[in-house]
């Protein structure tokens, strides 16, 4: 069993759509959660960082985290084409940086 | 890129050849890490370095070594290519608590 899962998808939805998007992990160790965004042949890019439980808002970007259900989540409003990409949850037991990653998400965003 | 330079961008090597991957940091980062990115699998830790001479193993070592000699290069080896290294490798920078940034990756083909 892989300490992160993530649907892979792929995920198609009209331009304004609200996107949900989602990781769970068996690793009570995690303290640290990311989503990070890459583009088709780019590196990954931070969106958004979490530290423990909660919510955190960044924008049209909403990033939630249930470290009871083990369950992560992150939320994007009115959705562009821009927004096209993969979506890549990542996880930090120490801080360090030494990061767990799903497999990610293909998003298409269609105008 | 948060002054991050990975090269070569593009490399095909025969089997059983010895090759180094190069990341160059202009951020004065303490922390350096290679990952390797296949599909079904995300991003997996190879090793990272926490400092000068400091390094430690992550998750997918075997077959690679690495240096650091000075703070900005991070040197990745395959001391004898086989094809499931075929791959692409990113390399990522940070500053704990900050969060990792990645490069733009280098992509190998191992035939």
């Amino acid at each position: 069993q892989k300490e992160v899962e993530q649907d892979p998808g792929p995920l198609s939805v009209p331009e304004g759509a609200i996107v949900s998007l989602n990781c769970t992990y068996s690793n009570s160790a995690f303290q640290y959660f990311m989503w990070y965004r890459q583009y088709s042949r780019k590196g990954p890019e931070l969106l958004m960082y979490t530290y423990s439980s909660g919510n955190k808002e960044d924008g049209r970007f909403t990033a939630q985290v249930d470290k009871s259900s083990k369950y992560i989540s992150l939320f994007i409003r009115d959705s562009q084409p821009s927004d096209s990409a993969t979506y890549l949850c990542a996880m930090d037991p120490t801080g360090a940086n030494n990061l767990f990653f799903g497999t990610g998400t293909r998003l298409t965003v269609i105008p | 890129d948060a002054g991050i330079t990975q090269s070569p961008r593009h490399k095909v090597t025969e089997t059983g050849t010895p090759v180094t991957l190069r990341c160059h940091q202009t951020e004065n980062h303490r922390y350096m890490y290679w990952y390797r990115q296949d599909p079904g699998h995300g991003l997996r830790l190879i090793h990272y370095s926490y400092g000068v001479k400091d390094t430690d193993k992550g998750e997918v070592s075997d077959g690679y070594s690495v240096s650091r000699s000075k703070t900005e290069d991070f040197l990745l080896t395959l001391e004898s290519a086989t094809s499931s290294q075929t791959s692409v490798y990113f390399c990522a920078i940070s500053e704990p608590p900050e969060r990792a940034f990645f490069g733009q990756g280098t992509r190998l083909t191992v035939v």
